[in-house]
């Protein structure tokens, strides 16, 4: 059984570009969370999607977007790219009603220069 | 103020020592509270839950103080494999299961 996957693992791309990242939740799992963790910090809530649409958004701004597939894959775009955008993407996934059963893939190093 | 607080740590420690983390959070309606394990450039890793009446799981345990807002992981007779990033996580009620995270203690065991 296949767990969380990401895709890509690593990324490089310059400042005012344009990103999506992967995320293929585990079997079984319905609701697919994202964080974005900087150097030296916890992870940060971005937003979740159920059931293709945002039910829960953290602090994050509109550059931030993403969507959700009918397989429940999900993707996780960012438009306008800042060098602070550097950071190791999370993609957590769960089966919606347990709250406390989540599972990370094993991220996306993105890099902006 | 951050709503999960961790000690900065590091903790550089030798093997077979006793170590413990402390957390503390702001929100009352905290609901559901873990310890997650980070190992460098990996995802976090349910390391496990915390409750009220504390919990074992060998040589780790958790406790759980709510009236403090306090979150305790002891680990005993410390491996070198320990040595990682340690998060307290909470989950507030109403949340949907979004997770909140300390910044995290680095724990380095030394032979």
């Amino acid at each position: 059984d296949a767990g969380v996957t990401q895709s890509p693992t690593h990324l490089i791309k310059t400042r005012g570009q344009q990103v999506t990242l992967r995320c293929s939740p585990k079997s079984g799992h319905d609701t697919v969370s994202w964080y974005q963790q900087a150097l030296g910090q916890g992870p940060q809530f971005i937003f979740q999607y159920y059931e293709e649409e945002e039910r829960q958004r953290g602090n994050f701004p509109d550059r931030f977007s993403g969507h959700q597939f009918p397989n429940y894959s999900s993707e996780l775009n960012v438009n306008a790219l800042l060098l602070g955008d550097s950071a190791l993407y999370l993609c957590a996934s769960r089966r919606q009603g347990l709250e406390t059963e989540a599972f990370f893939g094993q991220g996306t190093r993105l890099t902006v220069v | 103020r951050k709503e999960v607080e961790q000690d900065p740590g590091p903790f550089n420690v030798p093997e077979g020592a006793t170590v413990a983390f402390n957390c503390t959070y702001s929100n009352s309606a905290s609901q559901s509270f873990f310890w997650y394990r980070q190992d460098c450039r990996k995802e976090p890793k349910l390391l496990m839950s915390v409750y009220s009446s504390g919990n074992e799981d060998g040589r780790f345990t958790a406790q759980l103080n709510r009236a403090s807002q306090y979150i305790s992981l002891l680990i005993r007779d410390s491996k070198l494999s320990d040595s990682a990033t340690y998060l307290c996580v909470v989950n507030k009620r109403g949340s949907q299961g979004n997770l909140i995270f300390g910044k995290g203690t680095k724990l380095s065991v030394k032979p």
